[in-house]
Order: structure tokens, then sequence, then C-alpha cells
């Protein structure tokens, strides 16, 4: 089965930009999406496809791609946005998904 | 609107057998995949296997094939998750999710098993 890898862990300054990424070689055939996790919640998706956001997840969440890496950057950090976040995608068989290790974001 | 709601949740003991379900609302469920996903104490977030309640169709992950069995019934717009018998690392909880396309769009609230002796 494929693996796609994140940081465990970023922190950003309140107000300021941050990039998590997400790397895997299912990433150069298939989109990812990106899901975020609040401590008791079910995970929400925040991107998917080439960089669309669902109604009601605000416009500083956006979402890149290239080779065998994916993105998600948020720009201009809130308070709220300190959370647990995953990416997402088929896996190289096409069959199946498989979600990354996930990457704590700590907003200082 | 969509809605995907959980069974509640479950304490057994190990060797015993359990099916947690998700039924789904507010949109055609025999359209959509659905989609179960593991979350192991403070661990992250594990794709076990996917339904296609529509033929019941089903897909798993090697982590999980032969560990666990998808089902669903269309009749009642529901799909569940099973075990044979548990283990005390089944110990997790446990999401549904609805497939649109290849993003996890609807999430159910989760199931919360607990596997001790």
């Amino acid at each position: 089965s494929s693996e796609l890898t994140q940081d465990p862990a970023v922190s950003v300054a309140l107000g300021q930009t941050v990039r998590i990424t997400c790397q895997g070689d299912s990433l150069r055939s298939y989109y990812a999406s990106w899901y975020q996790q609040k401590p008791g919640q079910a995970p929400v998706l925040v991107i998917y496809g080439k960089n669309n956001r669902p109604s009601g997840i605000p416009d500083r969440f956006s979402g890149s791609g290239s080779g065998n890496t994916a993105s998600l950057t948020i720009t201009g950090a809130q308070a709220e946005d300190e959370a647990d976040y995953y990416c997402n995608s088929r896996d190289s068989s096409g069959g199946g998904y498989v979600f990354g290790t996930g990457t704590e974001v700590t907003v200082l | 609107e969509v809605q995907l709601v959980q069974s509640g949740a479950e304490v057994k003991k190990p060797g015993e057998s359990l099916k947690i379900s998700c039924k789904g609302s507010g949109y055609t469920f025999t359209s959509y995949w659905i989609a179960w996903v593991r979350q192991m104490p403070g661990k992250g977030l594990e794709w076990m296997g996917i339904i296609y309640p529509g033929d019941s169709e089903a897909r798993y992950s090697p982590s999980f094939l032969g560990q666990v069995s998808i089902s669903a019934d269309k009749s009642i717009s529901t799909a569940y998750l099973q075990w044979s018998s548990l283990k005390a690392s089944d110990t997790a909880m446990y999401y549904c999710a609805r497939l649109e396309d290849t993003e996890h769009d609807y999430w159910g609230q989760g199931t919360l098993v607990t596997v001790s002796s």
C-alpha cells in the first residue's frame, strides 16, 4: 500500500502563513484532499481537488501540488486553526485510499 | 442536509463479536461510497475500506483485509463495520464518511469501541 508522509508538528504566529506538506508517490497521479481535526471532534474536509474549498471553509485555506508533494497553506492563521491536519489520496493501485501521518498545527 | 449518524459507544471483551452502524440521510444513499476510518487513542487517521451501497461492492485497505467486514443495507440507508472476534488492539474511535468523487466530504460523529477484559 502507499504511504503519505507529513511533518509531525508545525507552529505559526497568529496572523502569519503556514504551509503543511504531504509527500507520497501516489500524489504524482492523484490530488490530495485535506482534513482538519480538532480534539474530540470528527475530521472536517477543508480542501479537495486541485484547490477547492467546501462551503463554509474560509478562503485563508488553499491547496497546491507538484510532483510527489501536496501542500495545504493557511494564510493569516487564526487561533481557531489550531488542530491536526491530515492529507488523503487514492493509493497507488487506485482502488483504495490512504491518509497521511498527520501534522499538529500550533498557533502562537 | 446530508447527515451520517453512527451507533453509540461499545464496551466489549476480547473474542466477542461486534457490528457498528452508520445511517445516511439527506442524499441518495445508494449513489455514494461510504468509507470507514480508524483512529486509535492519540494516533492518526487510518483508512480501512469502502462500500458502495448500490451494489454492496466493498474494497479494503490491505492492513484491514480479513480483520473486519464492511457491509450495507440500502433498504435502511445504513452501512456497517463488523468484527467476528475483537482484540484489545481494536480499541479505537471509528468514523464513517461519505466519499464524493475522491474526497470524504461528510463524516459521522464517530463510534468509540473499547475492548477490555
